[in-house]
């Protein structure tokens, strides 16, 4: 399997464009996870998807970030307009969910972010 | 309210010797309790997890944690630190019928040679 898959690894934009991160999950798994991660607020959860459906979208930061789950295999988080503070990495996760909450997330790669 | 809190923001050991890093856990159920390692640059790793069966549970690269429920703690151990080590550990936890993961801040192990 070839994990979590991420693109692009880095991004660099100026501020005020849009920028789109996409993330292919794993391969029969039906939740999947939007992570932020910088030095100060260290990693923080944006948002979940079980089967394609958005759950938890509290920790987006607010109406700039949007993120869509069109099908099992395949998500994007998108930026619009970017600004400097939106620069860190972004990691996007999946998992097996069961009704237990036994089910471990396995982590992409990432997506560095910078946004000047 | 369900929380975890890693004890310690940075642990520094010399090669070869014991690895400790602390975590602990509040909640009104039965957690899991996993630990996941991030080395520089990279994403998340699953290390080990506690899902309700043996207390001790064995990991990865000699890495093992033990769930004392008495002292509401998950801490991982490995008995000798290699170099390869270094890198920065997240106890997380999940909790009944919750999909999502709570994390920890996390832990820097710094190993010197």
């Amino acid at each position: 399997d070839a994990g979590v898959i991420q693109s692009p690894r880095h991004e660099v934009t100026e501020m005020g464009q849009e920028v789109t991160l996409r993330c292919k999950p794993i391969s029969g798994h039906n939740s999947l996870f939007w992570y932020r991660q910088t030095m100060m607020r260290g990693l923080e959860l944006l948002i979940y998807f079980n089967n394609n459906v958005p759950i938890d979208d509290s920790g987006m930061p607010e109406d700039r970030f949007s993120a869509k789950m069109p099908n099992a295999s395949f998500s994007t988080l998108k930026i619009q307009p970017s600004e400097p503070r939106d620069s860190a990495v972004y990691f996007c996760a999946s998992s097996l969910a069961t009704t237990t909450g036994e089910s471990e997330q396995y982590f992409g790669p990432g997506t560095r972010l910078t946004v000047t | 309210a369900q929380s975890v809190t890693q004890l310690d923001s940075h642990v520094s050991v010399s090669e070869g010797t014991p690895v400790l890093l602390r975590c602990n856990y509040s909640s009104s159920y039965s957690p899991s309790l996993f630990w996941y390692v991030q080395h520089p640059n990279k994403g998340l790793q699953l290390l080990l997890k506690y899902t309700s069966a043996a207390t001790l549970v064995k990991g990865i690269n000699g890495f093992e944690a033990e769930f004392k429920k008495s002292e509401t703690s998950f801490h991982l151990t490995k008995p000798s630190a290699h170099m390869s080590d270094a890198a920065e550990y997240f106890c997380v936890v999940s909790f009944p019928g919750a999909n999502n993961l709570f994390f920890g801040t996390g832990t820097r192990l710094t190993v010197i040679p």
